[in-house]
């Protein structure tokens, strides 16, 4: 089945730095990679997705990009604020296309 | 318009005994999927359904199991609580057909066995 590895477990940064969050996924058959952005006490927040027909997406300061001959896809977040300190989780839809596949997550840290 | 809605937010069992969380969907999604929330796992997929239909299954246990209504609320149960069970239980809901994936989380329910 779909595995996903996350990189780096931990960044800390400071205000307006950018941070890149980079994900790995197995299965060649995966075509949609959503990110969650996790706060303490809260579910996971839809922040940014990207599907395989796609190389790169930007929305203000988020950006995705997808190689999918690598298998690779990262979040590029750009002039960083505090308010983006929290935990970033990258995933991949699996085959089925009813069950998404976690990476382990990313503790970002913005210091001012 | 109302986000994924999650009951109860906080519960304490103990062990041995089962429980039943409850999640309601968005508005017109007709998919929910539940997962399992742990500092040592990670986020893990339970189960998914559709228009009352599990169409997907994690790899949990049978203790774990779900199932939705006709109004596409879903409840998922666990039984014969361990305390391994604790967790933050999340619900996700999606219209959950061809591209329409994007999956939108409630904000859990925190399990506690003791």
């Amino acid at each position: 089945g779909e595995n996903v590895e996350q990189h780096p477990s931990t960044l800390s940064v400071q205000e307006g730095d950018s941070a890149v969050i980079k994900c790995t996924y197995s299965d060649s058959a995966s075509n949609y990679f959503p990110w969650y952005k996790q706060e303490l006490g809260k579910g996971p927040q839809l922040i940014i997705d990207i599907r395989s027909n796609v190389g790169e997406k930007k929305d203000q300061r988020i950006a995705v990009t997808l190689n999918k001959t690598a298998k690779h896809f990262s979040l590029h977040i750009t002039e960083t604020q505090p308010e983006d300190s929290a935990v970033y989780f990258c995933a991949a839809l699996d085959q089925a296309g009813t069950a998404l596949i976690f990476g382990k997550g990313t503790t970002l840290s913005v210091s001012s | 318009k109302a986000g994924v809605t999650q009951t109860p937010r906080y519960l304490i069992k103990t062990r041995g005994q089962q429980v039943t969380l409850s999640c309601s969907p968005i508005s017109g999604h007709r998919s929910v999927s539940w997962y399992q929330q742990t500092p040592g796992q990670g986020l893990q997929f339970l189960f998914e359904y559709f228009s009352e239909t599990q169409r997907n299954k994690g790899n949990f246990p049978g203790r774990f199991s779900g199932r939705q209504f006709s109004n596409s609320r879903s409840e998922m149960n666990v039984s014969t609580l361990e305390l391994g069970d604790s967790a933050l239980y999340l619900c996700a809901s999606s219209r959950g057909q061809g591209s329409n994936t994007e999956a939108f989380f409630g904000q859990g329910t925190r399990l506690t066995v003791v």
